[in-house]
């Protein structure tokens, strides 16, 4: 069955350390999106790409970054994370065309200490 | 600011009574709206999408959609309490990004045997 998976599910790293979260849908989707979930701020647009090559920051993309180099991976990176950036992310795709609906991964939870 | 808001709740109800959710958005362009359900540490699944004016039934689940008073809202009927989650109600965002979807804060529903 096609499916989307994310990985780590949790990870626990230090202030100031490249971290990379990864994103695999094998649904053939072209657009893929992060987003972070805290209390009180729901879900947030981190980054997303409407296919490869193709990436676009979203409204808290401050350091973060992604790239697509297929359809169907899209791996967040942090590049030196910070305790802000504690939080639980959630990879996203959708097909191409007017339904626009999601389907959401299992999430990452991050813990930078 | 494209918004969707939401009733953070908690919306109680008994079992078998008829749940209402509720949700404004401020973009008149958007055209496709979304319910999500999340359950505690979980991530969201859609649960029903509605793109026209009118009502959407699918199971125990009623989406209704008014343009006009951009107003969107989910009825589940007999209210189960496997139903108690968080509901994440979501529009397009129209012009530009329209692959996006803006979330609402979701409102929490518990249903009590």
């Amino acid at each position: 069955d096609a499916e989307i998976t994310q990985s780590p599910r949790h990870k626990i790293t230090e202030t100031g350390r490249q971290v990379t979260l990864a994103c695999h849908q094998t649904w053939n989707h072209n657009n893929m999106f992060w987003y972070r979930q805290d209390l009180g701020h729901g879900l947030r647009l981190i980054h997303y790409s409407y296919g490869v090559q193709d990436t676009n920051k979203g409204e808290v993309s401050d350091g973060y970054s992604v790239s697509r180099s297929n359809t169907e991976d899209l791996p967040l990176t942090l590049e030196s994370a910070a305790s802000s950036q504690t939080s639980v992310y959630f990879c996203a795709s959708s097909p191409s065309g007017a339904s626009y609906e999601q389907y959401f991964g299992p999430g990452t939870r991050l813990t930078v200490t | 600011q494209k918004e969707v808001e939401q009733n953070s709740g908690p919306l109680s109800v008994p079992e078998g009574a008829i749940a209402s959710l509720n949700c404004t958005y401020s973009d008149r362009g958007s055209q496709s709206f979304f319910w999500y359900r999340q359950y505690s540490g979980k991530s969201p699944e859609l649960i029903m999408s509605i793109y026209s004016n009118g009502d959407k039934e699918d199971g125990r689940f009623t989406a209704q959609l008014n343009k006009a008073s951009q107003y969107v809202s989910l009825l589940i009927r007999d209210s189960q309490p496997s139903d108690s989650a968080t509901y994440l109600c979501a529009v397009n965002h129209y012009g530009g990004s329209q692959g996006n979807l803006i979330f609402g804060k979701g409102t929490k529903l518990s249903v009590k045997p």
